[in-house]
């Protein structure tokens, strides 16, 4: 079956580039929404973006200008970066994929899940 | 683009059926039939339990409903079990190729 894994430093300091990635096994990475979500302890999802068919990108419009996801189909992952992290960027980081392939969402098959804390 | 909203929190005891709702906009939900729900248990990743307003994927009980009216959608559990007691989350389609969540509402079996 299809199964994301998140990876990346579990500590970024503040003003630098959280740097993620989101390995897919069970499945090719092409044709797909790949979707990056986060959620701050205690507080509720926000979506944050995706890249479809290696290259087309969206970001949520409230991190776009702090946001690049990019893919890299010969190893079947997608990574997210978001530069001048401050505290409010602490937060578990999912990747997601959506049920179909021509849909954006909604998303059946979803990481575990990595906390990501922005700290000195 | 702002969380849609939801209660904080909802409680039943076994047996009860209740409703969760989800508010937006006429840019979100009210303009598409594109509300999914999700259950998130402590420490887990979020589970579909309701997409295109109110489909269900397959496995998923159908004591859990949905529904839309205006900017507002709603999640109904009917029969409610222990195993319900979760955070509940909506989203919804907002134009662009964006999405929007709801700020999650904690359900509470009493």
């Amino acid at each position: 079956q299809v199964q994301l894994q998140e990876s990346g430093p579990g500590l970024v300091k503040p003003s630098e580039t959280l740097s993620l990635t989101c390995t897919v096994s069970g499945a090719s990475i092409r044709g797909y929404y790949w979707n990056w979500i986060r959620q701050p302890p205690g507080k509720g999802l926000e979506w944050i973006g995706y890249i479809y068919n290696s290259g087309n990108t969206n970001y949520n419009p409230s991190l776009k200008s702090r946001v690049t996801i990019s893919v890299d189909t010969s190893k079947n992952r997608f990574s997210l970066k978001l530069s001048s992290v401050t505290a409010a960027d602490t937060a578990v980081y999912y990747c997601a994929r959506p049920v179909a392939a021509t849909k954006l969402d909604p998303f059946d098959i979803w990481g575990q899940g990595t906390m990501v804390t922005v700290s000195s | 683009q702002s969380a849609l909203t939801q209660p904080r929190s909802v409680s039943g005891s076994p047996g009860q059926s209740v409703a969760i709702s989800c508010t937006g906009t006429s840019s979100d939900v009210g303009g598409y039939n594109y509300v999914s729900w999700y259950q998130q248990h402590p420490g887990k990743a979020p589970k579909l339990m309701i997409y295109d307003v109110n489909k269900r994927p397959s496995g998923v009980p159908d004591r859990f409903s949905g529904s839309k009216s205006g900017n507002t959608a709603s999640l109904t559990i009917s029969g409610l079990q222990a195993e319900d007691e979760a955070d509940y989350y909506c989203c919804s389609y907002a134009g662009s190729y964006t999405l929007i969540f709801g700020g999650g509402t904690k359900l509470t079996v009493l």
